[in-house]
């Protein structure tokens, strides 16, 4: 099992682009989340799905978008570009509601 | 509005002594805490779980004990290995919250000889 898989690993974008975090799990967890995580800072929500074709927001919601096709995939749409959006985004999926499995991780540089 | 607080960010600890974390939260309603460790470049990854209906949960060389009266749960590292070097979060969801995590900010953890 590769477990959740995350691509590319690093980003740089520039303001006013836009681009798409992929993100597979292959462990067929319906529960799937996309998480930011600012220097010294903790995770925050962005968005998550609890089954294909079924999402919604989280904490910190604003500049993205997401979709939930199939169970296996959980892409992250960014929509115009800002460097406040520049973070590491990490995708993760669970069984249940608690124990999440994360990916290793996008860089994502808006200049 | 920070509802899981890890108010240490950095501990350093000897090899083989016990490396203690700490993480304070103000939801009432969470009822499942979870520690994560991270190292660099890489994603998170689970490390032990208690639920309210507990006060302490051991496994291995972890153990998370839970004080639901003061809003404030740790975890103990015993004996600390290298190993142990890395970054680690608290995270708390409950019942109001479906499974949507809050973490905190996190504590470095240097583990030296």
């Amino acid at each position: 099992n590769a477990g959740v898989t995350q691509t590319p690993k690093f980003r740089i974008l520039k303001i006013g682009q836009s681009m798409t975090l992929q993100c597979t799990q292959d462990m067929n967890h319906n529960y799937m989340y996309w998480y930011r995580q600012d220097p010294g800072m903790g995770l925050k929500l962005i968005y998550y799905s609890v089954g294909a074709g079924i999402t919604d927001k989280g904490e910190v919601p604003n500049g993205y978008n997401v979709s939930r096709s199939t169970t296996e995939d959980f892409p992250l749409r960014l929509e115009l570009a800002a460097p406040s959006q520049t973070s590491v985004y990490f995708c993760a999926s669970s069984y249940s509601y608690n124990e999440q499995f994360f990916g290793p991780g996008t860089r994502l540089t808006v200049l | 509005d920070q509802q899981v607080k890890q108010n240490s960010p950095s501990l350093s600890v000897q090899e083989g002594r016990i490396s203690i974390l700490n993480c304070d939260y103000t939801n009432s309603m969470f009822d499942y805490f979870l520690w994560y460790k991270k190292y660099p470049a890489e994603g998170p990854t689970f490390l032990i779980s208690i639920s309210s209906i507990k006060d302490k949960n051991e496994d291995g060389r972890f153990t998370v004990f839970l004080n639901k009266s003061a809003k404030h749960l740790s975890l103990h590292i015993v004996p600390s290995q290298p190993g142990d070097s890395a970054v680690y979060f608290c995270a708390a969801s409950g019942s109001d919250s479906w499974g949507k995590l809050q973490f905190g900010a996190g504590t470095q953890v240097v583990v030296t000889p």
